[in-house]
């Protein structure tokens, strides 16, 4: 089955503990993001990859990192998590060419205390 | 940072009813025009992806129209149902990545 898979799925941690959202896709995609979503603020782009090793900035960078080593993988990491980064988190893929829609993963909610 | 508008931001129907709901985007540098429902506690599933002034795409009682020149999306859902409950986004594709609005989030009562 083609998809997304974000893991973990929910996942509370405490300010300053590193942690990573792990993505993977199986649809050989060439693109990947990272979104997040706040109420009232919709879906806001974090980082995105065209293709291996290939990332840029999104809107909200600010506090993430993010790696595309291989063309499946592309992990989100918060290197020192702080409460304003707590939100609901989604992963999605999309080939290049032509008007490919996004398949996105099932979110990942996470909680910073 | 680019403005994708969607309005109304909420909307009530009665079961049975016909809606309609409207995106708005930058009308230069078009490159095509995405519609994505998304259901309480669950992902964005795309529902079209237009790409051409004029286009109109269908998809059982859901369909939407595209018109790149004034910069605007239309989608309509015929004769709703519960099942239809969800939030609309659209997502506009320029010379940037995806920019999405903040959605239509559509309520049907039964």
């Amino acid at each position: 089955e083609a998809q997304v898979t974000q893991n973990p799925r929910y996942l509370i941690t405490v300010t300053g503990k590193k942690l990573t959202v792990t993505c993977s896709q199986n649809m050989n995609h060439e693109y990947m993001s990272w979104y997040r979503q706040d109420p009232g603020l919709g879906l806001r782009q974090i980082y995105y990859s065209m293709n291996v090793e290939v990332t840029d900035k999104g809107d909200v960078p600010e506090g993430y990192k993010v790696s595309r080593k291989e063309k499946r993988n592309f992990p989100l990491i918060l290197e020192s998590p702080s409460p304003n980064q707590t939100s609901l988190y989604f992963c999605a893929s999309r080939g290049l060419s032509g008007a490919n829609v996004l398949t996105f993963g099932a979110g990942s909610r996470l909680t910073v205390l | 940072i680019l403005n994708v508008e969607q309005s109304p931001q909420s909307l009530h129907v009665q079961e049975g009813d016909s809606t309609n709901f409207t995106c708005s985007f930058p009308s230069s540098n078009f490159y095509a025009l995405h519609w994505y429902r998304w259901e309480t506690a669950k992902s964005p599933e795309a529902l079209f992806v237009m790409t051409l002034n004029g286009d109109e795409k269908k998809k059982g009682r859901i369909s939407a129209t595209l018109n790149t020149k004034e910069g605007y999306s239309y989608l309509y859902i015929k004769g709703s149902q519960p099942e239809d409950s969800a939030t609309y986004l659209c997502a506009f594709h320029g010379n940037t990545p995806l920019v999405f609005g903040k959605g239509t989030r559509l309520s049907v009562i039964a």
